[in-house]
């Protein structure tokens, strides 16, 4: 099976920069995905890694090392409404093709002024 | 805009009856849709791949007489919760083959 750790809450001043991280333990990896979630809303598309390295995108950074079973998200310039739960999520090739995301626990982000 | 549709969004029923909700591709075809499930201050569960033209994938600890899928056509899969009890109200979420894109979810609320 698959497991996923990320810390369970987090706190962060607005305009600061803060990394959220994930561990994982898996077989078959084929790509972690990073999501954020509003409370009572569906998951929304970060960042996709499927390589060791960085992957940039505006305020939102992704790094992974598939060797340590290592990933972090970096939100730089923090602002309230970043304030959300942030899910990583394993993608892992299924035996007879075909591939699934098993999702961590979120983390929940809380921007404060 | 949106690329996954899920109806309803929301869901009140009595225990014993059935539910369906939809996934809807918009702009794409589908060949695999997921179905998830996501109880309070949870993360989402992987309730089953749903795959056009054959039966679904369940994962382990799903009923899959309890939890019907069809998947006709390849923009839209259906999730029959059969018998609802007050343990099923969940947030029931889809996605499309690409992990990029979930539908807004369904609230069920069993009463």
């Amino acid at each position: 099976g698959q497991n996923i750790d990320q810390p369970t809450e987090m706190t962060a001043t607005e305009g600061a920069i803060v990394q959220i991280n994930c561990t994982y333990q898996t077989s078959g990896f084929n790509g972690l995905f990073w999501y954020q979630q509003h409370a009572g809303e569906a998951p929304t598309f970060l960042s996709y890694n499927v390589l060791d390295g960085l992957e940039e995108k505006g305020r939102f950074s992704s790094f992974l090392s598939r060797s340590k079973g290592y990933s972090y998200l970096l939100l730089k310039e923090l602002q309230m409404k970043d304030s959300a739960s942030y899910l990583c999520a394993v993608r892992v090739l299924q035996r007879g093709g075909g591939n699934k995301l098993t999702f961590g626990t979120g983390t929940q982000l809380k921007v404060e002024l | 805009g949106a690329v996954v549709s899920q109806h309803p969004s929301r869901v009140i029923c009595k225990s014993g009856t059935s539910v369906k909700i939809e996934c809807r591709s918009l702009d794409f075809q589908a060949t695999t849709m997921f179905w998830y499930r996501q109880f309070p201050k949870q993360s989402l569960m992987l309730m089953a791949t749903s795959n056009e033209g054959s039966k679904a994938t369940y994962e382990q600890g799903v009923e899959k007489d309890k939890f019907l899928i069809n998947h006709a056509s390849l923009t839209l899969s259906t999730l029959t919760v059969t018998s609802a009890h007050p343990e099923d109200s969940s947030f029931y979420i889809c996605s499309a083959s690409d992990e990029q894109f979930f539908g807004p979810g369904t609230r069920l609320t069993v009463l």
